[in-house]
Protein backbone atom coordinates (compact mmCIF):
# COMPACT_ATOMS: atom_id res chain seq x y z
CA UNK A 1 0.00 0.00 0.00
CA UNK A 2 0.76 3.74 -0.55
CA UNK A 3 1.81 5.80 2.29
CA UNK A 4 3.51 9.31 2.61
CA UNK A 5 5.77 10.47 5.15
CA UNK A 6 6.14 13.93 6.60
CA UNK A 7 8.49 15.78 8.89
CA UNK A 8 8.80 17.28 11.25
CA UNK A 9 5.22 17.39 12.66
CA UNK A 10 5.64 20.76 14.55
CA UNK A 11 8.22 23.56 14.16
CA UNK A 12 9.67 26.56 15.38
CA UNK A 13 12.07 28.75 13.67
CA UNK A 14 13.38 32.29 14.04
CA UNK A 15 12.87 35.47 11.42
CA UNK A 16 15.65 34.67 9.10
CA UNK A 17 16.80 31.39 9.94
CA UNK A 18 16.88 28.58 6.95
CA UNK A 19 14.25 25.68 6.61
CA UNK A 20 13.98 22.30 5.07
CA UNK A 21 10.93 20.15 5.26
CA UNK A 22 10.94 16.78 3.75
CA UNK A 23 8.28 14.66 2.32
CA UNK A 24 8.64 10.73 1.23
CA UNK A 25 6.01 8.52 -0.58
CA UNK A 26 6.25 4.82 -0.12
CA UNK A 27 4.76 1.84 -2.35
CA UNK A 28 4.45 4.15 -5.84
CA UNK A 29 6.76 5.24 -8.72
CA UNK A 30 6.47 8.41 -10.37
CA UNK A 31 4.05 10.07 -8.64
CA UNK A 32 2.62 13.81 -9.05
CA UNK A 33 3.73 15.99 -5.36
CA UNK A 34 2.26 18.58 -4.45
CA UNK A 35 3.12 21.44 -1.23
CA UNK A 36 0.52 23.35 0.06
CA UNK A 37 0.78 25.95 2.98
CA UNK A 38 -2.80 26.61 4.93
CA UNK A 39 -2.87 29.75 7.02
CA UNK A 40 -4.91 29.60 10.28
CA UNK A 41 -8.74 29.67 9.38
CA UNK A 42 -7.98 29.26 5.38
CA UNK A 43 -7.76 27.25 3.01
CA UNK A 44 -5.07 25.22 0.71
CA UNK A 45 -2.81 27.34 -1.22
CA UNK A 46 -1.00 25.11 -3.90
CA UNK A 47 2.90 26.28 -3.32
CA UNK A 48 4.80 23.89 -6.23
CA UNK A 49 3.88 20.82 -7.84
CA UNK A 50 6.47 18.40 -9.30
CA UNK A 51 5.63 15.42 -12.37
CA UNK A 52 9.02 13.81 -12.15
CA UNK A 53 12.50 14.63 -10.92
CA UNK A 54 13.58 17.88 -11.05
CA UNK A 55 10.64 19.21 -12.46
CA UNK A 56 9.09 21.93 -10.12
CA UNK A 57 6.28 24.09 -10.98
CA UNK A 58 6.19 26.86 -8.97
CA UNK A 59 1.98 28.10 -8.69
CA UNK A 60 3.26 31.10 -5.83
CA UNK A 61 6.28 33.66 -6.22
CA UNK A 62 7.70 33.81 -2.49
CA UNK A 63 10.37 33.57 0.00
CA UNK A 64 10.07 29.28 -0.85
CA UNK A 65 11.37 26.81 -2.81
CA UNK A 66 11.22 23.50 -3.85
CA UNK A 67 13.15 20.47 -5.11
CA UNK A 68 12.82 16.87 -6.28
CA UNK A 69 16.19 15.03 -5.93
CA UNK A 70 14.65 11.73 -6.37
CA UNK A 71 11.56 9.98 -7.65
CA UNK A 72 9.32 9.70 -4.07
CA UNK A 73 11.12 12.84 -2.28
CA UNK A 74 9.60 16.61 -2.75
CA UNK A 75 11.75 18.88 -0.42
CA UNK A 76 10.36 22.39 0.84
CA UNK A 77 13.11 24.65 1.67
CA UNK A 78 14.07 28.53 2.68
CA UNK A 79 16.89 30.23 3.13
CA UNK A 80 15.85 32.77 5.12
CA UNK A 81 12.27 32.52 6.94
CA UNK A 82 9.71 35.61 7.25
CA UNK A 83 7.28 35.81 10.02
CA UNK A 84 4.43 35.47 7.10
CA UNK A 85 6.29 31.90 6.13
CA UNK A 86 3.96 30.55 9.58
CA UNK A 87 1.78 27.95 8.80
CA UNK A 88 0.73 24.51 8.12
CA UNK A 89 2.88 22.84 5.41
CA UNK A 90 0.98 20.00 3.59
CA UNK A 91 2.61 17.64 0.87
CA UNK A 92 0.29 15.56 -0.76
CA UNK A 93 0.40 12.69 -3.68
CA UNK A 94 -2.04 12.41 -6.29
CA UNK A 95 -2.71 8.71 -7.71
CA UNK A 96 -4.90 8.79 -10.88
CA UNK A 97 -7.49 11.93 -9.75
CA UNK A 98 -7.67 11.30 -5.63
CA UNK A 99 -4.69 13.13 -3.46
CA UNK A 100 -3.24 11.52 -0.41
CA UNK A 101 -1.98 13.94 1.77
CA UNK A 102 0.94 13.87 4.81
CA UNK A 103 -0.30 14.83 8.20
CA UNK A 104 1.49 17.83 7.37
CA UNK A 105 3.88 20.58 9.58
CA UNK A 106 2.78 23.00 11.77
CA UNK A 107 5.26 25.51 11.25
CA UNK A 108 5.74 28.80 13.46
CA UNK A 109 8.18 31.85 12.18
CA UNK A 110 8.79 33.76 15.64
CA UNK B 1 -12.75 34.87 -10.32
CA UNK B 2 -11.39 32.68 -8.23
CA UNK B 3 -10.75 29.04 -10.05
CA UNK B 4 -12.97 27.72 -6.58
CA UNK B 5 -14.83 29.28 -4.30
CA UNK B 6 -16.50 28.81 -1.40
CA UNK B 7 -18.85 30.11 1.69
CA UNK B 8 -16.31 29.70 4.56
CA UNK B 9 -19.53 29.62 6.76
CA UNK B 10 -19.69 28.52 10.05
CA UNK B 11 -22.56 26.69 9.39
CA UNK B 12 -24.22 25.98 12.58
CA UNK B 13 -26.48 22.88 12.51
CA UNK B 14 -28.35 21.19 15.27
CA UNK B 15 -27.97 17.61 15.53
CA UNK B 16 -30.52 15.59 12.62
CA UNK B 17 -30.50 18.71 10.57
CA UNK B 18 -30.04 18.56 6.54
CA UNK B 19 -27.58 21.33 5.62
CA UNK B 20 -25.68 21.71 2.37
CA UNK B 21 -23.24 24.08 0.69
CA UNK B 22 -21.81 24.73 -2.64
CA UNK B 23 -18.60 25.42 -4.19
CA UNK B 24 -18.33 27.59 -7.75
CA UNK B 25 -15.84 26.40 -10.00
CA UNK B 26 -14.32 28.89 -12.74
CA UNK B 27 -12.53 26.31 -15.29
CA UNK B 28 -15.80 24.68 -17.73
CA UNK B 29 -13.01 21.75 -18.65
CA UNK B 30 -13.32 21.02 -15.00
CA UNK B 31 -13.47 16.78 -15.59
CA UNK B 32 -14.22 15.05 -12.00
CA UNK B 33 -14.76 16.96 -9.10
CA UNK B 34 -14.06 16.17 -5.17
CA UNK B 35 -15.25 16.72 -1.91
CA UNK B 36 -12.73 16.46 0.94
CA UNK B 37 -13.11 16.08 4.45
CA UNK B 38 -10.38 18.54 6.96
CA UNK B 39 -10.87 18.13 10.96
CA UNK B 40 -9.17 20.92 12.81
CA UNK B 41 -5.20 20.54 12.56
CA UNK B 42 -5.37 17.75 10.75
CA UNK B 43 -4.65 17.11 7.02
CA UNK B 44 -7.75 17.03 4.35
CA UNK B 45 -9.00 13.41 3.55
CA UNK B 46 -10.99 12.65 0.61
CA UNK B 47 -15.09 12.46 1.18
CA UNK B 48 -16.74 11.58 -2.38
CA UNK B 49 -16.23 12.35 -6.16
CA UNK B 50 -18.33 13.18 -8.84
CA UNK B 51 -17.67 12.65 -12.13
CA UNK B 52 -21.20 13.01 -13.53
CA UNK B 53 -24.31 14.40 -12.45
CA UNK B 54 -23.86 13.33 -8.48
CA UNK B 55 -23.21 11.17 -6.36
CA UNK B 56 -24.77 9.54 -2.95
CA UNK B 57 -22.75 7.25 -0.30
CA UNK B 58 -25.05 6.97 2.98
CA UNK B 59 -26.20 10.70 4.70
CA UNK B 60 -24.06 12.17 1.59
CA UNK B 61 -25.23 14.05 -1.51
CA UNK B 62 -22.84 15.59 -4.26
CA UNK B 63 -24.94 17.31 -6.80
CA UNK B 64 -22.88 18.52 -10.33
CA UNK B 65 -24.77 21.46 -11.94
CA UNK B 66 -22.46 21.79 -15.29
CA UNK B 67 -24.59 24.93 -16.55
CA UNK B 68 -23.96 26.66 -13.47
CA UNK B 69 -20.67 25.43 -12.65
CA UNK B 70 -20.94 24.20 -9.11
CA UNK B 71 -20.66 21.64 -6.79
CA UNK B 72 -23.09 20.97 -3.91
CA UNK B 73 -22.75 18.69 -0.64
CA UNK B 74 -25.67 17.54 0.99
CA UNK B 75 -25.64 16.22 4.47
CA UNK B 76 -28.75 14.48 6.19
CA UNK B 77 -29.34 13.90 9.59
CA UNK B 78 -26.31 15.76 10.78
CA UNK B 79 -23.78 14.06 13.63
CA UNK B 80 -21.81 15.74 15.59
CA UNK B 81 -19.00 13.79 13.98
CA UNK B 82 -19.56 15.99 10.53
CA UNK B 83 -18.36 19.18 12.18
CA UNK B 84 -15.42 19.72 10.14
CA UNK B 85 -14.16 21.96 7.26
CA UNK B 86 -15.19 20.99 3.60
CA UNK B 87 -13.04 21.60 0.66
CA UNK B 88 -13.98 20.82 -2.84
CA UNK B 89 -11.80 20.34 -5.58
CA UNK B 90 -12.55 20.56 -9.55
CA UNK B 91 -10.00 18.56 -11.46
CA UNK B 92 -9.04 19.34 -14.61
CA UNK B 93 -7.12 17.96 -17.85
CA UNK B 94 -3.78 18.97 -16.27
CA UNK B 95 -1.39 18.45 -12.91
CA UNK B 96 -2.98 20.90 -10.88
CA UNK B 97 -5.12 20.14 -7.85
CA UNK B 98 -6.24 23.83 -6.28
CA UNK B 99 -8.45 23.32 -3.58
CA UNK B 100 -11.34 25.80 -2.64
CA UNK B 101 -10.92 27.43 0.55
CA UNK B 102 -13.56 25.30 2.40
CA UNK B 103 -16.84 25.64 4.34
CA UNK B 104 -16.77 25.18 8.07
CA UNK B 105 -19.59 23.45 9.40
CA UNK B 106 -20.13 23.35 13.33
CA UNK B 107 -23.39 20.81 14.33
CA UNK B 108 -24.45 21.47 17.88
CA UNK B 109 -26.18 19.20 20.14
Amino acid sequence: SQTIHQWPATLVQPVGSPLSLECTVEGTSNPNLYWYRQAAGRGLQLLFYSVGIGQISSEVPQNLSASRPQDRQFILSSKKLLLSDSGFYLCAWRWEVEAFFGQGTRLTVV
Amino acid sequence: RKEVEQDPGPFNVPEGATVAFNCTYSNSASQSFFWYRQDCRKEPKLLMSVYSSGNEDGRFTAQLNRASQYISLLIRDSKLSDSATYLCVPKGAGNMLTFGGGTRLMVKP
